[in-house]
C-alpha cells in the first residue's frame, strides 16, 4: 500500500523557517516524481513545487520561488520542503503526492498544517 | 484567483447525472490532454478521480468520466450516489514555467 506520511507542520513567526518532511513506503520512491500541493484553510488547491525522481530538476510556483526549497533522499525515502522568508500568506495544509505522467496526482498524504502568525 | 474556472456550485438528485465544466486556455487545458480532477471530502485529502482528461484509476466507479473540448475539460458524475457529495477540483498541466493549474473548486451537493 502506497503511503505518504507528513510531518514537520507547526506555528511559526513571519519571516520564520520550516522544514517539512514527506515519509514514503508502498512503492519504488526513486522512480517517481513528486510534487507539494498547499490549501489555506477553506480555500482550494494551489501547486507549490515539484522535483524530478533523481532530484536532478525542480520546479517552484512563483508565490514561493526563492523562499522554498524541494528536495529528497532516495535512499531515505524522504521528500523534504525547506520554507524559509514565511508569510502569512503560506498558511496552509501542505500535501506531500506522487504523480503519475505530469500531473495525475495518485497518492496525497494526509497533509501538514503550516501556520505563520505572531 | 485560480488560473482555470469552475463554477462554485453543483447539484443533482440521488440517481441523476452532473456535468462540472473546467474553463482554461490554450497554454493549459487547451494545450494539453493533461487535465485531472480530484474529489476532496471534507477534512480529507484530495482523491485522484480523472487523469489525462479521461483515465480512471482503479477504484474509480465508471459513473465519473471526463472529456475535453477547446480550452473546457468536463466531469460528469453519472447515477448520482450521496457519498459523492464533495468539493471537485480540475487541474491541468500548463507547461515547464506555471507546471501545474488548478480551478477553484465546485461544492457538489446531492440533494
Amino acid at each position: 500500500e502506497v503511503q505518504l506520511v507528513e510531518s514537520g507542520g507547526g506555528l511559526v513567526q513571519p519571516g520564520g523557517s520550516l522544514r517539512l518532511s514527506c515519509a514514503a513506503s508502498g512503492f519504488t520512491f526513486s522512480s517517481y516524481w513528486m510534487h507539494w500541493v498547499r490549501q489555506a484553510p477553506g480555500k482550494g488547491l494551489v501547486w507549490v513545487s515539484r522535483i524530478k525522481n533523481d532530484g536532478s530538476d525542480t520546479n517552484y510556483a512563483d508565490s514561493v520561488k526563492g523562499r522554498f526549497t524541494i528536495s529528497r533522499d532516495n535512499a531515505k525515502n524522504t521528500l523534504y520542503l525547506q520554507m524559509s522568508s514565511l508569510r502569512a500568506e503560506d498558511t496552509a495544509v501542505y500535501y506531500c503526492i506522487r504523480v503519475r505522467g505530469y500531473n495525475g496526482f495518485d497518492s496525497w498524504g494526509q497533509g501538514t498544517l503550516v501556520t505563520v502568525s505572531s | 484567483q485560480s488560473a482555470l474556472t469552475q463554477p462554485p456550485s453543483a447539484s443533482g438528485s440521488p440517481g441523476q447525472s452532473v456535468t462540472i465544466s473546467c474553463t482554461g486556455t490554450s497554454s493549459d487545458v487547451g494545450g494539453y490532454d493533461y487535465v485531472s480532477w480530484y474529489q476532496q471530502h471534507p477534512g480529507k485529502a484530495p482523491k485522484l478521480m480523472i487523469y489525462e482528461v479521461n483515465k480512471r484509476p482503479s477504484g474509480v466507479p465508471d459513473r465519473f468520466s471526463g472529456s475535453k473540448s477547446g480550452n473546457t475539460a468536463s466531469l460528469t458524475v453519472s447515477g448520482l450516489q450521496t457519498e459523492d457529495e464533495a468539493d471537485y477540483y480540475c487541474s491541468s498541466y500548463a507547461g515547464y514555467n506555471t507546471e501545474v493549474v488548478f480551478g477553484g473548486g465546485t461544492k457538489l451537493t446531492v440533494l
